[in-house]
């Protein structure tokens, strides 16, 4: 039981390159989340998905898109990177429901130059 | 906006049991209490987390004041590996669907030899 995998765990871009940030869970869970966070600050959620077919925007969603592919596998994709978008992105997934928790990923370290 | 208030630090002996508290003067009656923390740049991991009772799970112990304005997590014999920056975060409860962690910049506890 792997729980929240994420590919790749460190990657390099430049400015204007497009990328793909890959999450997986096997815990049958429902919904998922992608969030970043930036030196120093707590993590800011920038899409979630309920379940399955929807997804919703979070606090930070400009510079990203989010494709819900099944109910394992939540992408994050960046069309034109930006330095901004320098920061390390979490995935998470949770069951709703009473006492909902959310279990992260290990985390994408992304360096855009 | 994160509805909690932590001090940004705190310093802890080996052995010892932590106090970590959390003002949440703004509760409203139906939102949990949630703790979170995250050891070095990993993934946040759940800890604990209460809506009116104190709780006790094997991880700590989270006292909630009878007005529900603050609460406590409590380590009763703190370690090196428990030095992380610790999240408190208020949830609001709602069946199905997605619920939103809204994460403040934490408070950092350092475990000392």
């Amino acid at each position: 039981n792997a729980g929240v995998t994420q590919t790749p765990k460190f990657q390099v871009l430049k400015t204007g390159q497009s990328m793909t940030l890959q999450c997986a869970q096997d815990m049958n869970h429902n919904s998922m989340y992608w969030y970043r966070q930036d030196p120093g600050m707590g993590l800011r959620l920038i899409y979630y998905s309920a379940s399955e077919g929807t997804t919703d925007k979070g606090e930070v969603p400009n510079g990203y898109n989010v494709s819900r592919l099944n109910k394992r596998e939540f992408s994050l994709r960046l069309e034109s990177a930006a330095p901004s978008q320098t920061s390390v992105y979490f995935c998470a997934s949770s069951e709703p429901g009473l006492g909902e928790t959310q279990y992260f990923g290990p985390g994408t370290r992304l360096l855009v130059l | 906006d994160a509805k909690t208030t932590q001090p940004p630090s705190m310093d802890c002996a080996e052995g010892r049991a932590a106090n970590l508290p959390c003002n949440h003067s703004t509760i409203s009656g139906n939102e949990y209490v949630y703790w979170y923390r995250q050891i070095h740049s990993q993934g946040p991991q759940y800890i604990i987390h209460g809506l009116k009772n104190n709780e006790t799970n094997e991880m700590a112990s989270l006292i909630i004041t009878e007005d529900r304005k603050s609460s406590t997590l409590i380590l009763p014999h703190a370690t090196l590996r428990d030095t992380a920056v610790y999240y408190c975060i208020v949830r609001t409860f709602t069946q199905g669907g997605s619920e939103k962690l809204v994460f403040g910049k934490g408070m950092k506890l350092t475990v000392n030899p």
